[in-house]
């Protein structure tokens, strides 16, 4: 089971940045938190991934809390094309463990 | 660099026909997963390959669906008999690093339609 709770859609102003919340309140000391979105009809695309500190790449960044409870993905600058199904998945480092993905947040960008 | 590349795109079939999936991962990836993904879900993991061996195929149901990776590279995912539950997306990815401190790449998935 996935181990992250995620609003189920939310809506965002084109222009505007977005900011989707992820609660992993059991995540351990050697999981990372990674973020995929998936685009309709498309495979799910990595974006970006931390173990404690804020990360940013160009595609967003990611704010995790001090007590890495909790995190944020932040589209600064939020398009039409970033209209997608955003997964917060928590994974061990080391290990085979896969990737497993919850129901996401729905991400609507409206013109 | 290419991606990962999956065929068929698109696949309808009959219950209890048989199904192949074929999935070429990026070159030099040693690890390779299939996911399936019903409408509405997240993709849910069926197996996972590192080169040509199975790490992990617990949510395989192996009474139909059967997998292989032949030489550690390409990979095919087969369903027989099928049943109508078997309608989803499935889904093809590869790993650089076992660990996977670098993420994933999928494919566009095959969609599975069974009537």
């Amino acid at each position: 089971d996935a181990k992250t709770t995620q609003p189920p859609s939310m809506d965002c102003a084109e222009g505007r940045a977005a900011n989707l919340p992820c609660n992993h309140s059991t995540i351990s000391g050697n999981e990372y938190v990674y973020w995929y979105r998936q685009i309709h009809s498309q495979g799910p695309q990595y974006i970006i991934h931390g173990l404690k500190n804020n990360e940013t790449n160009e595609m967003a960044s990611l704010i995790i809390t001090e007590d890495r409870k909790s995190s944020t993905l932040i589209l600064p600058h939020a398009t039409l094309r970033d209209t997608a199904v955003y997964y917060c998945i928590v994974r061990a480092y080391s290990g085979n463990t896969p990737l497993v993905f919850g129901k996401g947040t729905r991400l609507s960008v409206i013109a | 660099e290419a991606g990962v590349a999956q065929s068929p795109r698109y696949k309808i079939i009959e219950k209890r026909q048989s199904v192949a999936f074929w999935c070429n991962p990026i070159s030099g990836h040693a690890t390779l997963y299939w996911y399936q993904q019903i409408l509405g879900q997240g993709p849910k993991l069926l197996i996972q390959f590192q080169n040509n061996g199975v790490v992990d195929d617990s949510q395989l149901p192996k009474d139909r669906f059967s997998a292989e990776r032949l030489k550690g590279v390409d990979s095919t995912l087969k369903i027989q008999p099928a049943k109508l539950e078997d309608s989803a997306v499935y889904l093809c990815a590869s790993s650089l690093e076992r660990t996977g401190s670098i993420g994933y790449t999928f494919g566009s998935g095959t969609r599975l339609t069974v009537v």
